[in-house]
């Protein structure tokens, strides 16, 4: 299965714009990258996808390196509802069906 | 539209008790899915469902049982509590579209006493 590789925390100021990158150097050719974020107490929340094009939405906006090894999720201007841990994840496609498998993830402060 | 519900929030059980945890979506997605999350970890997939009478293993299978009698519901069933099932467990459904995210409940918080 292909893997991702991020940091295990970052640190914002408020009203900055956040940068989370992911590596997923043995990414297939059909892998999508999704990006989920978990905030305290609550279940992973949808954040954006892709395949090889950037893509924005009014969440955030993910940025696709050429040759599709890593990404970024850019949050445009990080506010306190923001601090969350985000997830770099690439569809799995074993089994009967595509499946998400989760790291640990990036713990993102954001500060005043 | 409530998304995806799931009961109890919270239940402490005993050693070798059994219990089942509810998952309802009112979605008509047909792709289901049980996670568990222990502290400072990630989640990992125990089962899925692609609908109604299919389900599969997911990585941690072991302890815990599901059915899919309808598109709507997919509990998870544990037959013999055991500490290390102590976790909190995220039930999610998707759309059959494969590039559509997946929508997950709020949680059950576990204990196994």
């Amino acid at each position: 299965d292909a893997k991702t590789t991020q940091p295990n925390s970052m640190e914002s100021n408020e009203e900055e714009p956040v940068h989370l990158p992911c590596n997923h150097s043995t990414i297939s050719g059909t892998d999508y990258i999704h990006w989920y974020r978990q905030l305290p107490s609550q279940g992973p929340e949808y954040v954006i996808h892709g395949l090889t094009s950037n893509v924005n939405n009014r969440m955030a906006s993910l940025a696709i390196a050429e040759d599709r090894k890593s990404s970024t999720l850019i949050l445009h201007r990080a506010t306190l509802r923001d601090a969350a841990v985000y997830y770099c994840i690439l569809r799995d496609y074993g089994g009967t069906a595509s499946k998400l498998t989760f790291g640990t993830g990036t713990r993102l402060q954001v500060t005043l | 539209n409530a998304g995806v519900t799931q009961t109890p929030k919270f239940r402490i059980l005993k050693i070798g008790q059994s219990m089942t945890l509810q998952c309802a979506q009112d979605m008509n997605h047909n792709y289901m899915y049980w996670y568990r999350q222990d502290p400072g970890m990630g989640l990992k997939l125990i089962y899925y469902s692609v609908g109604a009478g299919i389900t599969d293993k997911g990585e941690v299978p072991n302890g815990y049982n599901v059915s899919r009698s309808t598109t709507e519901d997919f509990p998870l069933r544990l037959e013999l509590a055991a500490p290390s099932q102590t976790s909190v467990y995220f039930c999610a459904s998707r759309r059959d579209r494969a590039a559509y995210g997946y929508t997950f409940g709020s949680g059950t918080r576990l204990t196994v006493v």
